[in-house]
């Protein structure tokens, strides 16, 4: 178990919706991390957030958008949502926002756009 | 622009032999390396942490090797099990608030 809680798990939904993806970092971590993982793609990062704040982006649509809230969850938002946007999302957490710590995953929110 | 590959072919070795996994990386001076594990529909799980100026970092059955003029890390596993069956992410970051990128992963099968 690393710590990380992703809701929801799983999520169907339509074209043009919108919906909004939780995670809770590990107890500790202030820096928390978005990436997108596609079976053509990979694993890709799209944001990162330290303590409430917007530390690094990625390539993240305009579509998209994210917060951290001073209890340092985060919630990632997408809308107007297309059939491409079907993907694991990943959360990531770590303890400073640099690459000297390695980050905990969550098990991630399987999207789902029919 | 940055990029980073990894064996482009899944792994299939015997159970006990060394599997030995390559990351190469154009295009970018990368401070630190990660090598991380997924396992199917679950997150990747860290495993090693390796500095630009460290040549080689061990933990248990895992070694990772760090060569900043080929720019290239091996990873190995000695002793290989089935349990270590899996996919693994090499993963760049740069000096200070750069965006982390992870390799597009190997996936190893571990045939007993």
């Amino acid at each position: 178990d690393s710590g990380v809680t992703q809701t929801p798990k799983h999520l169907i939904t339509a074209t043009g919706q919108r919906v909004t993806l939780r995670c809770s970092p590990r107890s500790g971590d202030l820096s928390v991390y978005w990436y997108q993982q596609s079976l053509d793609q990979g694993l890709q990062f799209l944001i990162q957030y330290y303590n409430g704040e917007e530390r690094a982006k990625g390539n993240i649509l305009e579509r998209f958008s994210a917060q951290q809230f001073p209890d340092l969850h985060s919630e990632l938002n997408l809308s107007s949502l297309e059939l491409g946007d079907s993907a694991l999302y990943f959360c990531a957490s770590s303890v400073d926002p640099n690459g000297n710590q390695p980050q905990h995953f969550g098990d991630g929110t399987r999207l789902s756009i029919l | 622009s940055q990029k980073i590959e990894q064996n482009s072919e899944a792994l299939n070795i015997q159970e006990g032999k060394t599997a030995t996994l390559t990351c190469n990386y154009t295009n970018y001076s990368p401070a630190y390396l990660q090598w991380y594990r997924q396992d199917p529909g679950r997150g990747p799980v860290f495993l090693l942490l390796i500095r630009e100026n460290e040549k080689e970092k061990r933990k248990e059955r895992l070694k990772v090797t760090f060569d900043t003029t080929l720019k290239q890390s091996l990873f190995h596993i000695t002793a290989s099990q089935p349990a270590d069956s899996a996919t693994y992410l090499c993963a760049l970051e740069g000096t200070s608030y750069d965006k982390v990128i992870f390799g597009p992963g190997t996936s190893l099968s571990v045939i007993p």
